[in-house]
């Protein structure tokens, strides 16, 4: 598939605990961002990665972080999870200096 | 600070009638302005941007700067349009790192 794949589909989590979400760039791109969507609202900017470094940062605590690699695919990790985490996780992948963005169907975490 | 607003959360329309889904948004510079679509079971998609002046679907968007607004319009829906969406800004040259707002679902009703 050359579209952007992310993974898992559904996850279950603990409170304090940890969660590394992923995401396949498609093919072409080497920018990625991560946005976060809770229930009932529009997604929300997390941050972006190019080169394999942070380009770029929304209004996010520094628990939410995140790595590029080589492959432009990556990972979103949130540190000590809290209820308020619970949402649906977008990645989008777009190719600097080009317009636009393709979107993933998102990772959608549950905090309990 | 940049800020978009879309103060109908549901809209319902009958088959046939105009629709117009309402945009605002705050911004100190010369924001572009996008509209994004989620059909049913389906990712987030880009339905048109003001800087193309593009119809997409049927759909227009005009950027009014003066009254800050970028409202979606189609002068007759079609029951395939019931999707959410989403009015975004973005302060990039590209696209990108969109703002977005809370979404207004249209229902278009046989």
């Amino acid at each position: 598939e050359t579209g952007v794949t992310q993974s898992p589909t559904h996850l279950i989590k603990t409170r304090g605990q940890q969660v590394t979400l992923r995401c396949s760039s498609q093919s072409g791109h080497n920018t990625v961002s991560w946005y976060q969507q809770a229930l009932g609202q529009g997604p929300q900017f997390i941050f972006q990665y190019y080169r394999e470094e942070e380009n770029g940062r929304g209004n996010f605590p520094p628990r939410f972080s995140g790595l590029q690699f080589p492959n432009y695919s990556s990972e979103l990790n949130v540190n000590a999870l809290e209820l308020d985490d619970s949402a649906l996780y977008l990645c989008a992948s777009s190719q600097t200096g080009e317009w636009g963005y393709t979107f993933g169907s998102g990772t959608r975490l549950t905090v309990v | 600070a940049q800020r978009v607003t879309q103060p109908e959360k549901l809209l319902s329309v009958f088959k046939g009638a105009p629709v117009e889904l309402k945009c605002n948004y705050s911004y100190s510079g010369s924001p572009e302005l996008f509209w994004y679509v989620q059909y049913s079971r389906q990712r987030l998609q880009l339905l048109l941007r003001h800087i193309s002046r593009e119809s997409i679907k049927g759909f227009t968007a005009d950027l009014n700067k003066g009254e800050t607004s970028f409202h979606l319009k189609k002068p007759f829906a079609q029951e395939e349009d019931s999707a959410m969406y989403y009015c975004a800004l973005s302060a990039d040259n590209y696209g990108q790192n969109f703002v977005f707002g809370p979404g207004t679902r249209l229902s278009v009703l046989p």
